[in-house]
């Protein structure tokens, strides 16, 4: 049983265009959130930790929000290029289990030229 | 810097048999992990090293060991490979628990 939940769970996007998806988990207890992205026949690289309420970062094109009181974070791509298609991951670990991330199951992102 | 690297990449088993993943980083980091990745489950962590000499329990331990061998290496030992263990196996590191994980190339294993 996944805690985490990733939706959508595939999302196709044209070139040019931006798009955002979501990372829900339980917002008790929270101690951090994790994004990776993860390239096909590649391994998952981090993008983000993230561990206060109303965090923001920002890495090129690509930005996180983080809501620990609701238990939400939304991870933005401006702009998406072929290069974006990859599957995102969220992963939260809480301050009872600390070092322990648990992870969701991914949006894989298809951006089409 | 190699990063994290893993060996085997590739390994099929029959049921029964024992197997040990090799991975090692030199990075320098104190924590290392072991995760599984299965279709729709997301990667699943089975056990992790906060510092070398201390390892603890993650979501899925039963069926594995694992040896925190030195800072550098942290090995998972299959006892007796069941079909239930055919996974994509990935070993992380991170700086200590709290920072971002960096992760090896993994191994797929296969059991009949």
């Amino acid at each position: 049983i996944l805690n985490v939940e990733q939706s959508p769970q595939s999302l196709h996007v044209q070139e040019g265009d931006s798009t955002n998806f979501t990372c829900s988990f339980p917002s008790s207890n929270f101690y951090a959130l994790h994004w990776y992205r993860w390239e096909t026949a590649k391994s998952p690289e981090a993008l983000f930790v993230m561990t206060l309420n109303g965090d923001e970062k920002k890495k090129g094109r690509i930005s996180a929000t983080l809501n620990t009181k609701e238990g939400y974070s939304y991870l933005y791509i401006k702009g998406s290029q072929p290069e974006d298609s990859a599957t995102y991951l969220c992963a939260f670990m809480t301050t009872d289990s600390w070092g322990k991330l648990q992870f969701g199951a991914g949006t894989q992102v298809v951006v089409t030229p | 810097n190699a990063g994290v690297t893993q060996t085997p990449k590739f390994q099929v088993l029959k049921t029964g048999q024992s197997m040990t993943l090799q991975c090692a980083q030199d990075m320098n980091h104190n924590s290392m992990y072991w995760y599984r990745q299965d279709p729709g489950m997301g990667l699943r962590l089975i056990y992790y090293s906060a510092s070398e000499g201390t390892t603890d329990k993650g979501e899925v331990p039963n069926g594995y060991n694992v040896s925190r061998l030195n800072k550098r290496e942290f090995s998972l030992r299959l006892e007796s490979a069941a079909p239930s263990q055919t996974s994509v196996y990935f070993c992380a590191s991170s700086g200590d628990w709290y920072n971002e994980q960096f992760f090896g190339p993994g191994t797929r294993l296969t059991v009949l």
